[in-house]
């Protein structure tokens, strides 16, 4: 148990579909992430939520909507992917100061066909 | 910005025998490092950190060693188990939690 869950752990749509992902943490943290892992390539930041407001927005398309309802849960809402988007989709926590260790769940395996 | 890299794609290591997985950073401004593991089908794992006040630090079966004088970090694991066999990454942060910086990975095989 990590702490951080994420559902659901696989999703497949085609690229006129609209999903969600989501996202809750146990762990008391204040600060959330969304994170994409392609192969063979660093992790992408994507959006950052620190006391449910957003404070990062990493050049990500519009076609990606993050919502913060409260400081536990977190959400990705897809519509209209592109077969690039197909990625794991990972959601963080961490405390919000200077240097705390990231939290993340196990991902949300996204294709796009 | 910040650039970090690692120095081997894979790394195959007998089981029971000691591995050494490196890092390498670009910005001196770095203050803060970490060592995730990930298993396959699973999330990062957080393993060890370590801030740019130390050099060293240990845990259980694992030790980070940080050469600021030549951005370089390393991750130790002493005898190498079956259970080791994961990707590992290592984090830098260079400004707080929002500026952190990640390496592609290392996949660690430990052979039996």
């Amino acid at each position: 148990e990590t702490g951080v869950t994420q559902t659901p752990r696989h999703l497949v749509m085609g690229m006129t579909n609209k999903k969600s992902l989501k996202c809750e943490q146990h762990l008391g943290h204040n600060a959330m992430y969304w994170y994409k892992q392609s192969a063979k390539k660093p992790l992408e930041l994507m959006f950052v939520y620190s006391l449910e407001e957003r404070v990062e927005n990493n050049s990500v398309p519009s076609r990606f909507s993050p919502e913060c309802p409260n400081s536990s849960h977190l959400f990705l809402h897809l519509h209209t992917l592109q077969p690039e988007d197909s990625a794991l989709y990972l959601c963080a926590s961490s405390q919000e100061y200077r240097n705390s260790p990231l939290h993340f769940g196990n991902g949300t395996r996204l294709t796009v066909t | 910005g910040e650039s970090v890299g690692l120095h081997l794609p894979t790394l195959s290591v007998q089981e029971g025998d000691n591995s050494i997985i490196n890092c390498a950073y670009s910005n001196s401004a770095s203050d803060y490092f970490i060592w995730y593991k990930q298993e396959s089908g699973k999330g990062p794992q957080f393993i060890i950190d370590i801030r740019s006040n130390m050099d060293k630090r240990q845990g259980q079966r694992v030790t980070v060693l940080l050469n600021k004088t030549v951005k370089h970090l390393s991750l130790q694991i002493a005898a190498t188990q079956p259970g080791d066999s994961a990707v590992y990454f290592c984090a830098v942060y260079s400004g707080g939690y929002q500026k952190v910086t990640f390496g592609i990975g290392t996949k660690l095989q430990v052979i039996p």
